[in-house]
C-alpha cells in the first residue's frame, strides 16, 4: 500500500510560469514532510520541508501549502526555469527520538519547462 | 564539510552473485539510511542504522544485510542476487536531533 500517493506523474510549464505538485497522505502520525529534487543519474537532494504545525513555508521559489485536515500537501515552483526540469518527490515520515526517522516517498512527478 | 559519498557509482553482477555497497556519512551524521530506488519509482526503504546496530527494517528479505561501523560509514550486503535486484542503490545520512535525510548519489546495481 501506497502511504503517500502523489500526482501529476509528469508536468510539462512553460519558463515563467507555476509548477504544482501534489502529494496526498493517510498516516496521521507522520509529522516530517519534505520535497526532494532529483536529476538523472543523481541521488535526491533535499528542496524544502515542512511539519504539520504550520499551513505554509517558502523558500525563495520554492512553497509548501499544507492541508492537515484534508492530508494533502503541495509544492509550488514560482517562475518555473529550464533547470528546474528534473523528477520531485514528496516524501513523508515519523519523527523517531535520537535515531531518525523512515521515510515513504511518492512514486515522483517528472516536470518539464520548456524555455 | 563533506557530503554523502557511496562507492562503486556502478556495479555489474550476475544473478546468484553477492554485492557489497559503501557509504560514508556526511560529518556529524549518525544515522545511515538504505533506500533502493527501481527505475521510474520512489526510493523505497531498506533499512536504517544508528550506532551500529539494525533501526527499523522496510520490507525486504534477510538476503539484505547491513553494517555500520564506528566512524558512522555503512555497507549494504545483498546475497542471491536476482534480476529485480537492479536498481539504484541510496544511502542517506542523518544528524542526532533530525529529521532531515541528506542523501549521496547512489550506486547503480544491474544483475544480468
Amino acid at each position: 500500500q501506497q502511504q503517500v500517493k502523489q500526482s501529476p506523474q509528469s508536468l510539462i510549464v512553460q519558463k515563467g510560469g507555476i509548477s504544482i505538485i501534489n502529494c496526498a497522505y493517510e498516516n496521521t502520525a507522520f509529522d516530517y514532510f519534505p520535497w526532494y529534487q532529483q536529476f538523472p543519474g543523481k541521488g535526491p537532494a533535499l528542496l524544502i520541508a515542512i511539519r504539520p504545525d504550520v499551513s505554509e513555508k517558502k523558500e525563495g521559489r520554492f512553497t509548501i501549502s499544507f492541508n492537515k485536515s484534508a492530508k494533502q500537501f503541495s509544492l509550488h515552483i514560482m517562475d518555473s526555469q529550464p533547470g528546474d526540469s528534473a523528477t520531485y518527490f514528496c516524501a513523508a515520515s515519523i519523527s523517531g527520538g535520537l535515531a531518525g526517522n523512515q521515510f515513504y516517498f511518492g512514486t515522483g512527478t517528472s516536470l518539464t519547462v520548456i524555455p | 564539510e563533506t557530503g554523502v559519498t557511496q562507492s562503486p557509482t556502478h556495479l555489474i553482477k550476475t544473478r546468484g552473485q553477492q554485492v557489497t555497497l559503501r557509504c560514508s556519512s556526511q560529518s556529524g551524521h549518525n544515522t545511515v539510511s538504505w533506500y533502493q530506488q527501481a527505475l521510474g519509482q520512489g526510493p523505497q526503504f531498506i533499512f536504517q542504522y544508528y550506532r551500529e546496530e539494525e533501526n527499523g527494517r522496510g520490507n525486504f528479505p534477510p538476503r539484505f544485510s547491513g553494517l555500520q561501523f564506528p566512524n558512522y560509514s555503512s555497507e549494504l550486503n545483498v546475497n542471491a542476487l536476482e534480476l529485480d535486484d537492479s536498481a539504484l542503490y541510496l544511502c542517506a545520512s542523518s544528524a542526532p536531533q533530525g529529521p532531515e535525510q541528506f542523501f549521496g548519489p547512489g550506486t547503480r546495481l544491474t544483475v544480468l
